[in-house]
């Protein structure tokens, strides 16, 4: 499988645990973004990074939450101490990010659900 | 920051018909403009996308118009067919190339009626 690879695509958790994801991009990508998405809302943007520069970070995402792209592959996605409202799918994308045309469509994972009882 | 809003939030065409969604941004910088389709339990997918020096773009079935004085684009369909029944969101982004975030819509759900 050549498109963007998300673990665990299910994360049942209690309240106030650790939950942390994994993306694996498309292998060519640079460019790496995190969404989430809730029920009937479309893609919420968190955070995306260029190789392992973080670039950019929502002002909504507090600060239980962190990514990492430390060699500039795969991502990791951590929430601290998950409330009720974490519940969601989390999306990740990649793109080539060379700023030519058609080299930016972001490739969506298939993501992973996070249920916090 | 940009705010995409989207309509209809439901749309319900018979087979054959066409279908028109809308979406208006709030960021006069924006200039690129990608339409997602999302099928129950998958991913979202590019089906076209418009860039802001580009006022109408097409791809067989599917069409995207932009009007950039009024900041609004839409998604057309013809020619409806059962396949297409999914949520489209529209979206927005500063770059144009799409390489900083974007921002989407809140989507619509597409219903074919065969």
């Amino acid at each position: 499988d050549t498109g963007v690879s998300q673990d665990p695509r299910h994360k049942i958790t209690k309240r106030g645990q650790n939950v942390t994801f994994r993306c694996d991009p498309i292998s060519e990508h640079n460019r790496l973004y995190w969404y989430r998405q809730t029920l009937g809302q479309g893609p919420e943007f968190l955070t995306y990074f260029q190789n392992e520069a973080q670039l950019e970070k929502s002002r909504l995402l507090s600060d239980r939450f962190s990514a990492e792209r430390p060699k500039g592959s795969f991502s990791t996605l951590e929430i601290q101490r998950t409330e009720q409202g974490d519940s969601a799918m989390y999306l990740c994308a990649s793109s080539l990010g060379r700023g030519s045309r058609g080299a930016n469509v972001l490739t969506f994972g298939a993501g992973s659900r996070l249920t916090v009882l | 920051g940009e705010n995409v809003e989207q309509h209809p939030s439901t749309l319900s065409v018979q087979e054959g018909d066409s279908a028109v969604i809308k979406c208006t941004y709030s960021d006069s910088a924006s200039n690129y403009f990608p339409w997602y389709k999302q099928e129950l339990g998958k991913r979202p997918q590019l089906i076209i996308d418009i860039r802001s020096n580009v006022g109408e773009k097409k791809d067989q079935r599917i069409a995207v118009t932009l009007n950039k004085t009024a900041k609004h684009f839409s998604l057309h369909i013809t020619e409806t067919q059962p396949e297409d029944s999914a949520v489209y969101f529209c979206a927005a982004s500063r770059s144009n190339f799409g390489n900083e975030k974007l921002t989407f819509g809140t989507g619509t759900r597409l219903t074919i009626i065969p």
